[in-house]
């Protein structure tokens, strides 16, 4: 257990379904981000969050959206998604933006059908 | 934003000291080199990190040479747990986090 829960671990869902996934921190960080990992591709950064504001959006289709309530919880909401879109969604914390390490989830494993 | 070279794979015995090496010629003087490693079916773990001195923890050893165009991981007594990728990321203050293949570590019993 790393401090920084993703739920559910895995999600199978229809294009025309809408989803969401969760995840939840208590280490007191005031960073958040989503990432994709699409496999044999390296991870990428889809959104950063600081202090609940959203600070990047790296070009990501409007079908993701999410949603930071608070510092220790982010959401990803899921709309119309395509098969390209099947993939391991990470969500990671950080202290801030600065040096500091980041803690990462297991992951949500997202299969769209 | 500058680039790190790392090997595809590696292959090394248990419970013998591993290597794993990272070229980054474009390094910036505000660059610090981070590791992290992803397991099987989990997310990134970060490792360690360093800005030009070498750096001990309990996980690892951090080498970074004199000129800071190169660094190497060390993993002082791999164990079968260690098998992982294992990425070198340059960041500067206040950059994200960005990966790149990085090597992917077995660990032969």
């Amino acid at each position: 257990e790393t401090g920084v829960t993703q739920t559910p671990r895995h999600l199978v869902m229809g294009m025309t379904n809408k989803k969401s996934l969760k995840c939840e921190q208590h280490l007191g960080h005031n960073a958040m981000y989503w990432y994709k990992q699409s496999a044999k591709k390296p991870l990428e950064l889809m959104f950063v969050y600081n202090f609940k504001e959203q600070t990047e959006n790296n070009s990501v289709p409007s079908r993701f959206s999410p949603e930071c309530p608070n510092s220790s919880h982010l959401f990803l909401h899921l709309h119309t998604l395509q098969p390209e879109d099947s993939a391991l969604y990470l969500c990671a914390s950080s202290q801030d933006q600065g040096t500091r390490g980041y803690t990462f989830g297991s992951g949500t494993r997202l299969t769209v059908v | 934003d500058a680039k790190t070279t790392q090997p595809n794979s590696m292959e090394s015995n248990e419970e013998e000291p591993v290597h794993l090496p990272c070229n980054h010629s474009t390094i910036s003087g505000t660059d610090y080199i981070h590791w992290y490693r992803q397991l099987p079916s989990q997310g990134p773990e970060y490792v360690i990190h360093g800005l030009t001195s070498n750096v001990n923890n309990r996980m690892a050893s951090l080498a970074i040479a004199e000129d800071r165009k190169s660094s190497t991981l060390i993993l002082h007594r791999a164990t079968l747990r260690d098998a992982a990728v294992y990425y070198c990321i340059l960041r500067g203050s206040y950059e994200k986090l960005t990966f790149g293949t990085g090597t992917r570590l077995t660990i032969i019993p």
